[in-house]
């Protein structure tokens, strides 16, 4: 079992959409949390953090939910420009810190 | 604005050259990565360091290395490049701490012929 899953996609939404990606995670003593994004053949980058209490910014709300291990992203009313890979990443403590990429979800929004 | 820096953000070059694949941050960020990336696939590690003089594999093998002499310079090396090298690299720095967010740089973009 990977560390991080998220679901497979792609998924194809029109302009205007509300879009769920959900990811679960197995290391219950995972401490951060995170959504980065990936636009095609660009380098990740910071989305949001994922907190406890849920969090918001703009069109984009993110859930932690650590009983069930799992983290979600909601993008409403999606705009063509959200066409891209998110990536949900956890951070484990582990001696060190250990970050671990899921997969990607890849998102194609259409007009 | 991520401050670090990838060059040669392409590079094409024949089998059994040697590369070294260059990463700078200004950031003075501790912990610095190396990632893997082939188009549309999945990000994988492929080497690490928490700061100068640590360097440590990730959980993809790869057959280049790394050296951290300097903070804010992190170089990856093919001693032998092969077709089966052909990938985009990414580098990465954070800070060592759990919010560890990660900042990447714009990729090398490397074709082995």
């Amino acid at each position: 079992r990977k560390e991080v899953e998220q679901d497979p996609g792609p998924f194809n939404v029109p302009e205007g959409a509300t879009v769920a990606f959900n990811c679960t995670y197995s290391n219950s003593a995972s401490q951060s949390f995170f959504w980065y994004r990936q636009d095609c053949r660009k380098e990740p980058k910071l989305l949001m953090s994922v907190y406890s209490s849920g969090n918001e910014d703009g069109r984009f709300t993110a859930q932690l939910n650590r009983a069930s291990q799992y983290i979600s992203l909601l993008i409403r009313d999606s705009k063509l420009s959200d066409s891209a890979t998110y990536l949900c990443v956890v951070t484990e403590r582990t001696g060190g810190f250990k970050t671990i990429f899921g997969a990607g979800t890849r998102l194609f929004v259409k007009a | 604005e991520a401050d670090i820096y990838q060059t040669p953000r392409y590079l094409v070059i024949g089998t059994g050259k040697k590369i070294t694949l260059e990463c700078s941050q200004t950031m003075g960020h501790d912990k610095m990565y190396w990632y893997q990336q082939d188009p549309g696939m999945e990000l994988h590690l492929i080497h690490y360091s928490y700061g100068v003089n640590s360097t440590e594999k990730g959980d993809l093998s790869s057959e280049s290395t790394v050296s951290r002499i300097r903070t804010e310079h992190f170089p990856l090396t093919l001693e032998s490049a092969r077709p089966s090298h052909t990938s985009q690299y990414l580098c990465a720095s954070s800070v060592h701490k759990a919010d560890d967010t990660q900042y990447f740089g714009p990729g090398t973009r490397l074709t082995v012929l």
